[in-house]
């Protein structure tokens, strides 16, 4: 089984400048999660998605960061304008659906904002 | 929402001690309580995890204990191998499946 693919692997931006990651889920995950995780903490929830409706989006700067997951799929997270502390690790991270419980996370995209 | 704090954010034990890795939760509802193991530049991995009807569970060296009472469940590592050496997070999730982390701790395993 494929795991949850994520590119880039990395980049590097400057301050105000726009940028936008891209996650695939596991087939038939119906659940996907993007998380910020921050050098030396933990992942932070961003967004879950449940199929392309949006359950959870309360910790989403929404006035620079949005995501959409057309079709249910794939999904894409954005950053527009960048801010030096959005420099970090964006997971993604996908779920069979309610339910089950169990996440797999993608490899991360290593932001760094300059 | 969801508070999870975790302790000690750095442990280091002698090959072949024990670690044991504490966290608290705030939410009631929380029933599902994973662990992951994170490599420097690696994604999280699950290694144990826990539901809430369930008060203790073991696989191999790895053990997790949960107190719904006290809102507090723990990570036990036996016989530890340097292999072990990672930073461990701790979650609890709600119903709906969100997620709440820990702040890590680093475990280093002293060959």
């Amino acid at each position: 089984e494929a795991g949850v693919a994520q590119s880039p692997r990395y980049k590097i931006i400057e301050k105000r400048q726009s940028v936008a990651f891209w996650c695939n889920p596991i087939s038939g995950h119906a659940t996907l999660y993007w998380y910020q995780q921050i050098l030396g903490q933990g992942p932070k929830l961003l967004i879950q998605f449940q199929n392309n409706g949006v359950v959870d989006d309360s910790q989403l700067p929404k006035d620079r960061f949005s995501a959409e997951r057309l079709k249910g799929v794939d999904s894409t997270l954005k950053i527009q304008p960048a801010k030096l502390e959005d420099s970090a690790v964006y997971l993604c991270a996908s779920s069979p659906g309610t339910g089950t419980y169990e996440q797999y996370f993608g490899p991360g995209t290593r932001l760094t904002v300059t | 929402g969801e508070n999870v704090e975790q302790h000690p954010s750095t442990l280091s034990v002698q090959e072949g001690d024990s670690a044991v890795i504490k966290c608290t939760y705030s939410d009631s509802a929380s029933n599902y309580f994973p662990w992951y193991k994170q490599e420097l530049g690696k994604r999280p991995q699950l290694i144990i995890d826990i539901r809430s009807n369930v008060g203790e569970k073991k696989d191999q060296r790895i053990a997790v204990t949960l107190n719904k009472t006290a809102k507090h469940f723990s990570l036990h590592i036996t016989e530890t191998q340097p292999e072990d050496s990672a930073v461990y997070f701790c979650a609890a999730s709600i119903p709906g499946n969100q997620f709440y982390f820990g702040t890590g701790t680093s475990l280093t395993v002293i060959p």
